[in-house]
């Protein structure tokens, strides 16, 4: 199962929206709706952010947003703040009971 | 609350095996999947495998046949062994609690077992 596509890097000022893709194929991404999305800052663990490709789980906030189209997702980082620049992974549910993740993302805020 | 704890760092030789712990605490172990996820020095996550909460297994075709993974259900301690190790494998180990309810997706982490396989 190869890695999702993620740009390496995006960028944007404070208070604007960013948003990431996440390039599969039918067998994963575009195959089903179990697309999830990680923050991870430097040092630290990964964070769910969102899942279910547009669920977020509680304390998350909404500024983050998940869609999909095809074999495409996208995170969407609306109000851009600080504390949001870090490294993003999404992931998909893949044929053969199996998971993938994409190379990541790393968001800059300006 | 919650966790994950994963056991202490490793440095192994190339061709060695290594096995790493993750203590669960703070909820019903047999009632989520344990993925493990790991993190190469600057790289990516990638998805090794996972353990049902049913005692079932699944792993990544790029594992198949040096990975194994096994659980203690008296201890709540889920286990990953990897065998022939190269310079490749050298990476951060996470285990990680499926969210459940079919979602498809981790939402506790372990803090991380670095792993270095270097001679």
């Amino acid at each position: 199962q190869s890695a999702l596509t993620q740009p390496p890097s995006a960028s944007g000022s404070p208070g604007q929206s960013v948003t990431i893709s996440c390039t599969g194929t039918s067998s994963d991404v575009g195959g089903y709706n179990y697309v999830s999305w990680y923050q991870q800052h430097p040092g630290k663990a990964p964070k769910l952010v969102i899942y279910e490709v547009t669920k977020r789980p509680s304390g998350v906030p909404d500024r983050f947003s998940g869609s999909k189209s095809g074999n495409t997702a996208s995170l969407t980082v609306s109000g851009l703040q600080a504390e949001d620049e870090a490294d993003y992974f999404c992931s998909s549910f893949a044929v053969r009971n199996s998971w993938v993740f994409g190379g990541g993302t790393k968001l800059t805020v300006l | 609350q919650v966790q994950l704890v994963q056991s202490g760092a490793e440095v192994q030789k190339p061709g060695a095996s290594v096995k790493v712990s993750c203590k669960a605490s703070g909820y019903t172990f047999t009632s989520h999947h344990i993925h493990w996820v790991r993190q190469a020095p600057g790289q990516g996550l990638e998805w090794m495998g996972f353990i049902f909460s049913s005692g079932g297994t699944s792993y990544a075709q790029t594992f198949q046949g040096r990975l194994t993974v096994t659980r203690d259900t008296s201890t709540s301690t889920v286990y990953l062994e990897l065998s022939s190790l190269t310079s490749e494998d050298t990476a951060d180990y996470y285990c990680a609690r499926d969210r459940g309810g079919g979602s498809y997706s981790v939402d506790v982490w372990g803090q991380g077992t670095t792993v270095t396989v270097s001679s």
